[in-house]
């Protein structure tokens, strides 16, 4: 089966602080994502990597960087946190395939609260 | 952004319901996905739709492919207390990545 870990699914942290969520995967998959998830609004993609060391920004990438130094792992990051990145966090992987689609794998979430 | 308009965002239902959520889009996709997200849990994939018109049922679900290809359905049969989640629909785009709808809260009183 495939599993996709994150590495703390409760945070607790201060306005201003640096914040590292951290994402790995064991299926050897190229394709990793972060979401975001708030009530109403649904899944919103924040950052994607295709391959090590690449990136592309998702819909909501403001006030978020990402990190792909090894193929099973796509970290994110929050350089200085703020209350309104105060969500769940999930993480996805899925293999590289011809087309568009596609089964994603998600991770069980990572709950951040800014204070 | 976000194109894809869910509904309705929560349902209340008697267990032994059927229950009916759509989604509907702003443009034309190739693919629709349909995710259930248990609580506490991370969504997982229920149904997978390619090809306008085609309807895939997977158990008590039934998903359709609308053939304006701009709108999908999710029927769920005779619902149980474990149905109850938050469901996805999914469109795919470029490398993959996949962007949701809103969600759809079910709660189902046993």
């Amino acid at each position: 089966d495939v599993k996709v870990t994150q590495s703390s699914r409760y945070l607790v942290k201060r306005t201003g602080e640096k914040v590292f969520l951290e994402c790995v995967q064991d299926m050897d998959h190229e394709n990793m994502f972060w979401y975001r998830q708030d009530p109403g609004l649904g899944l919103r993609l924040i950052y994607f990597s295709y391959d090590v060391k690449m990136k592309e920004k998702g819909d909501i990438p403001e006030g978020y960087s990402v990190s792909r130094e090894k193929k099973e792992r796509f970290s994110l990051i929050l350089e200085s946190a703020s209350t309104n990145q105060t969500s769940m966090y999930l993480c996805a992987s899925r293999p590289r395939t011809g087309g568009t689609t596609g089964e994603l794998f998600f991770g069980e979430g990572s709950r951040l609260t800014v204070l | 952004g976000q194109q894809l308009n869910q509904s309705p965002q929560s349902m209340f239902i008697q267990e032994g319901e059927d229950v009916s959520m759509n989604c509907t889009s702003s443009s034309i996709f190739n693919t629709w996905l349909w995710y259930k997200q248990d609580p506490g849990e991370g969504p997982v994939l229920l149904i997978a739709l390619y090809k306008a018109g085609e309807l895939t049922s997977n158990g008590r679900l039934t998903a359709q492919f609308g053939i304006t290809r701009k709108d999908s359905f999710l029927n769920i049969s005779a619902s149980i207390p474990s149905d109850v989640g938050i469901y996805f629909c999914g469109r795919g785009t470029s490398y993959g990545k996949l962007t949701f709808g809103q969600g759809t809260i079910l709660t189902v009183h046993p």
